[in-house]
């Protein structure tokens, strides 16, 4: 397709589970940035990937967050032990370059920790 | 650091009534400064953009002017239409970073009656 894709559009899990959200940006696009969006916290950036370099993960809120990009392509966002806080839409953009700085948005994975 | 500051809802008018959505910004360096509109049920989509000083963003009737001496991105719209009902998010990019991440206001909650 031509846009962002995620996957799954929904997820419902039990505390404690652990849980895999998928992400597949624009072809082309170097930059991936995963974002969460809470009711609570409106947007927040979690993680940025770019090219082969190391990811930025300076927006990660504990270590049970991870996140990796394969072949420079598909993003994998891992939450561990999962807890009701991480209840939240997650969001994965891309764009062709950061300086540029246009994002186009996926249409997120809505989350529920039960 | 970088954020921004946005006027909370929720907003509502009647159909072709004047909008206005304010918003303001603090930037370490050269912010690129956007509006998303996210619609029920939709992903973010990118309404308008200006990347510097004075620049006019503009797009489905919307305008919003980049104003470095106040700070500010404002939103406008001179007639709106119900099919402007969405939240409304103003943002920012830093270009003197080349992290590229958005810095996103709290969201304006927008309901236009017919």
């Amino acid at each position: 397709g031509a846009g962002v894709s995620q996957s799954p559009s929904n997820k419902v899990t039990e505390k404690g589970k652990d849980v895999e959200l998928r992400c597949d940006p624009i072809s082309g696009h170097t930059a991936l940035y995963w974002y969460r969006q809470s009711l609570g916290q409106g947007l927040e950036f979690l993680i940025y990937f770019q090219g082969n370099s190391a990811p930025d993960k300076s927006g990660l809120p504990s270590d049970r967050f991870s996140a990796e990009r394969t072949g420079g392509s598909v993003s994998t966002l891992t939450i561990q032990r999962t807890q009701q806080e991480d209840s939240a839409v997650y969001l994965c953009a891309s764009s062709l370059d950061p300086s540029v700085s246009e994002q186009f948005f996926g249409p997120g994975t809505r989350l529920t920790v039960l | 650091g970088d954020s921004v500051t946005q006027m909370e809802g929720p907003v509502t008018l009647s159909e072709e009534a004047f909008l206005t959505i304010n918003c303001t910004y603090t930037a370490t360096g050269y912010p690129s400064l956007f509006w998303y509109v996210q619609y029920p049920g939709e992903g973010l989509q990118l309404l308008l953009k200006a990347t510097k000083a004075d620049d006019k963003g503009s797009n489905k009737g919307f305008e919003a002017t980049y104003r470095k001496e106040t700070t500010s991105f404002h939103l406008e719209k001179g007639s709106v239409q119900v099919s402007d009902s969405a939240v409304y998010f103003c943002a920012l990019t830093d270009r003197g970073s080349t992290l590229g991440r958005l810095y996103f206001g709290r969201g304006t909650q927008l309901t236009v009656w017919p």
